[in-house]
């Protein structure tokens, strides 16, 4: 299966800690979408990337929040000196940058901040 | 900056058509209506999407009306494995295509 890899699929972490997520996309895939979503909500847009750029970042991305994509391929979430009110479930998208192409999204990685 | 209202939920029968809708009263010409679904731990996957003619792929099939302000997706055979939660999502094409999802409708299909 080709399709969106994410990395840890689940994490705990303690208050005040910091955090690294990794989103593998499908390959040929130049767009990368970072999503957040609550419980019993929609997924909300945090950011995204044409290559190695990132275009565009939600209010919702605190300075806390940082992501990169280096090298144009993965991608990394860190959130630094985590809260409770991070606990949430981070999605990972990648598509071709053509128009009516679709976001395929990964399976998540839920994180838990005790 | 959700633009669609959907149910917040609906049973539908195992082996029957369910018709899931959508009202999208304030769409723009640029804008295509897109279909998602979430099952359980799972990310959202891809359904179908459209602008204003019918269409139809292995999953399902989307119907908009003419006046473009609402549509249904229609799962021919819903089967158990089609409980998810489905998000009906307009989309403008061009810029950053991003989704902007809202709270979507909880499907549970029923042995």
């Amino acid at each position: 299966d080709t399709g969106v890899s994410q990395n840890p699929r689940h994490k705990i972490t303690k208050r005040g800690q910091n955090v690294t997520f990794r989103c593998d996309p499908i390959s040929e895939h130049n767009r990368l979408y970072w999503y957040r979503q609550t419980l019993g909500q929609g997924p909300e847009f945090l950011t995204y990337f044409q290559n190695e750029a990132q275009l565009e970042k939600s209010r919702l991305l605190s300075d806390r929040f940082s992501a990169e994509r280096p090298k144009g391929s993965f991608s990394t979430l860190e959130i630094q000196r985590t809260e409770q009110g991070d606990s949430a479930m981070y999605l990972c998208a990648s598509s071709l940058y053509e128009g009516l192409e679709p976001l395929h999204f990964g399976n998540g990685t839920r994180l838990t901040v005790t | 900056d959700a633009k669609t209202t959907q149910p917040t939920s609906m049973d539908c029968a195992e082996g029957r058509a369910a018709n899931l809708p959508c009202n999208h009263s304030t769409i723009s010409g640029n804008e295509y209506v897109y279909w998602y679904r979430q099952i359980h731990s799972q990310g959202p996957q891809y359904i179908i999407h459209g602008l204003k003619n019918n269409e139809t792929n292995e999953m399902a099939s989307l119907i908009i009306t003419e006046d473009r302000k609402s549509s249904t997706l229609i799962l021919p055979h819903a089967t158990l494995r089609d409980t998810a939660v489905y998000y009906c999502i307009v989309r403008v094409v061009g810029g950053n295509n991003r989704l902007a999802f809202g709270k979507g409708n909880q499907v549970v299909v029923i042995p």
